[in-house]
Parts: structure tokens; sequence; C-alpha cells
């Protein structure tokens, strides 16, 4: 079935590195691409999204392309700070609902 | 502009008794979602509304587990009679219509059963 896989975490980086957090997903359809942070907490939340093939979704300075070819939609930070501490899920649309991945614990060092 | 709001935001209870968790959705979104969050399973959707109306309970785990939408407005999610594996975060969102929407999370409800 429609599914969305995601590096396992945790993922420890120093403030100021770059981050890669990688996602790829079934390619069932023309799906929409999320990312959403979730903080401690608190409930998941819309960090980012993609709708069509090359989109680039963007925010808070995080980047992800919606690649058709190799079926990918990777979240990327050229400088990560230690308030960018999270659980990070990809997901994709189907029908009336989101498939989310299993998360991505992201842990920053100050 | 308000949110999905829950409550209660925790609740500790023991075994075999009555829980109900409530959502209020984001007023004008038709489509209402109940998840649950454990470190074993991750993120699990239970069930899903449009239109106060729901269209998948295949998530649901047990008869124990039911939902109600009763108005646009409200929605519960009712455990009788809770077990200690029911222990979990279960968060409700809502979205203007199913698919390609994102999802707005309410901050959840931490349920403990003793």
């Amino acid at each position: 079935g429609d599914s969305v896989t995601q590096m396992e975490g945790p993922v420890t980086l120093s403030e100021e590195a770059f981050l890669t957090i990688n996602c790829t997903y079934t390619a069932t359809g023309y799906p929409s691409l999320f990312w959403y942070v979730q903080y401690p907490g608190e409930g998941l939340q819309l960090l980012l999204k993609a709708t069509k093939a090359d989109d680039k979704g963007s925010n808070k300075g995080f980047e992800a392309t919606y690649r058709k070819e190799t079926t990918s939609f990777h979240l990327e930070k050229g400088s990560v700070q230690v308030s960018d501490s999270a659980v990070y899920f990809c997901a994709r649309d189907r029908d009336d609902k989101i498939i989310f991945g299993k998360g991505t614990r992201l842990h920053i060092l100050p | 502009d308000a949110g999905v709001i829950q409550s209660p935001r925790h609740e500790v209870t023991e075994m075999g008794q009555e829980v109900t968790l409530r959502c209020k959705p984001i007023s004008g979104h038709n489509s209402l979602f109940w998840y649950r969050q454990t470190m074993m399973r991750g993120l699990e959707l239970l069930i899903y509304f449009n239109n106060n109306v729901p269209i998948d309970d295949s998530g649901m785990p047990e008869d124990r587990f039911s939902a109600k939408m009763p108005n646009a407005s409200f929605s519960t999610l009712k455990i009788q009679p809770s077990e200690p594996r029911d222990s979990a975060v279960y968060f409700c969102a809502s979205s203007p219509t199913g698919g390609r929407q994102p999802q707005h999370f309410g901050d959840g409800t931490r349920l403990s059963i003793l």
C-alpha cells in the first residue's frame, strides 16, 4: 500500500551544521507531500508542503523539493539551531487521509 | 485564530474506567481525524469524519473504542472499559477538506491508565 519511509533517528548535530533528513514515498498517483514538525508536548505542525513535481516547499530556513524521478522529498536546512530540536515527519496524502512516516528525532547540541 | 482544541490535556485513571476525550475542530474545517501516538507504534490513525460522518474507522483497535461527531464543532473519543495498554497521547486534527490539504493538530491528550 501507499507508504512513506524516512531515515531513522535520532539524528544529533551541532549548532550551525547542515541538516538532511531523507524521505521517500510510494509513487501511487500524484500525491501532495508534506513535512510536519512536533515539538515536545505539542501536536504536529505543518512545516512545509509541495503539491507537484519539482515544487520546492520552504519555511523557517527548511527546504524540500518534490522529486518525482526518485520519489523523494528530502528535508534540508543549511544551519540548524538548538530550537530546531524536535521530531520531523514526512507525509503524503492519499484520498482523504495523510500517510505519515515514523518520524525522525533531531537533537541539536549548542 | 483558534486552533484545534482538545480536552483534557492530561488524564490519569484506573483501568476499567470510562474515558472521554474531546475535540473542537477549527471552524469551517469539514474533516476531523483522531490519532494515537505511542513510542512503540508511532502515530496511528484511528478514525476520521467528513462532514460529521465517520468515513473510515478501520484503525479503531477494539470495540472498547468509539467516536462520535454530533455536530461540526465537536467530537468525542470514548474508551470503555479502559486498559493500561490504552495509555498514549491522543491527537485530534482537522482540515478544510480531505486530501491535499494539510491537517491542523491539537496539542493532544496524554492518557495514563493505571
